[in-house]
């Protein structure tokens, strides 16, 4: 079955400390994104990349980083530097010829203490 | 730049009531426009789509009309179900800003049997 997966559901880290939240997608498309999610609160971009080797800043970069040296996959690395980690990761990906139709996983939820 | 207003819930409603969660938008130009369907727990889910001015929009009883005029993107349902309880994201794409997706805050809405 194609799909996008995040692992794990489930994270937590300490305070300071680095971490990376896994997307890998076998839908063979061209388009992946990571959102952040807060209780309440709508979603916000982080990162998202167009092809393979080149990705772009979202509305909320500030702390993180990611690679995108695959075209199924696309990590994301919260730094020490975000002021405030603690959030839901949503990790999406959408085909070249219908953008905007977004397949997303499930999530992995961020807990830093 | 491009943003998304949606009503703030949570909405709770009774079972075969009607549902209207309004969403207007700012953008340049022409987006796309599409609601996103979460469910508790997991990812987003794409629930329905319309391209340009006066399409409308349906999937599992829901109905969306783009309405230029008005910069909305109104989702209604006739008869809600329990299972339609979840939180529900408006969101536009304009090609020119890179194919991201700019969503607004969601909608929590609660169908009580």
């Amino acid at each position: 079955d194609g799909g996008i997966t995040q692992s794990p559901k489930y994270l937590f880290r300490k305070e300071g400390q680095n971490v990376t939240l896994s997307c890998e997608q076998n839908l063979n498309h061209d388009a992946m994104y990571w959102y952040r999610q807060d209780p309440g609160q709508g979603l916000r971009l982080i990162y998202y990349s167009q092809i393979v080797n080149d990705f772009q800043k979202g509305d909320i970069a500030e702390g993180y980083s990611v690679s995108r040296e695959k075209k199924e996959s696309f990590p994301l690395t919260v730094t020490s530097a975000q002021k405030n980690p603690t959030a839901f990761y949503l990790c999406a990906s959408s085909p070249r010829e219908k953008p905007g139709e977004a397949f997303f996983g499930q999530g992995t939820r961020l807990t830093v203490v | 730049g491009n943003s998304v207003t949606q009503m703030e819930g949570p909405v709770t409603l009774s079972e075969e009531a009607f549902l209207t969660i309004n969403c207007t938008y700012t953008a340049t130009g022409y987006p796309s426009l599409f609601w996103y369907v979460q469910y508790p727990g997991e990812g987003l889910q794409l629930l329905l789509k319309a391209t340009k001015a006066d399409d409308k929009g349906s999937n599992k009883g829901f109905e969306a009309t783009y309405r230029k005029e008005t910069t909305s993107f109104h989702l209604e349902k006739g008869s809600v179900q329990v299972s339609d309880s979840a939180v529900y994201f408006c969101a536009l794409r304009w090609e020119a800003a890179g194919n991201k997706l700019t969503f607004g805050g969601g909608t929590r809405v609660l169908v009580k049997p």
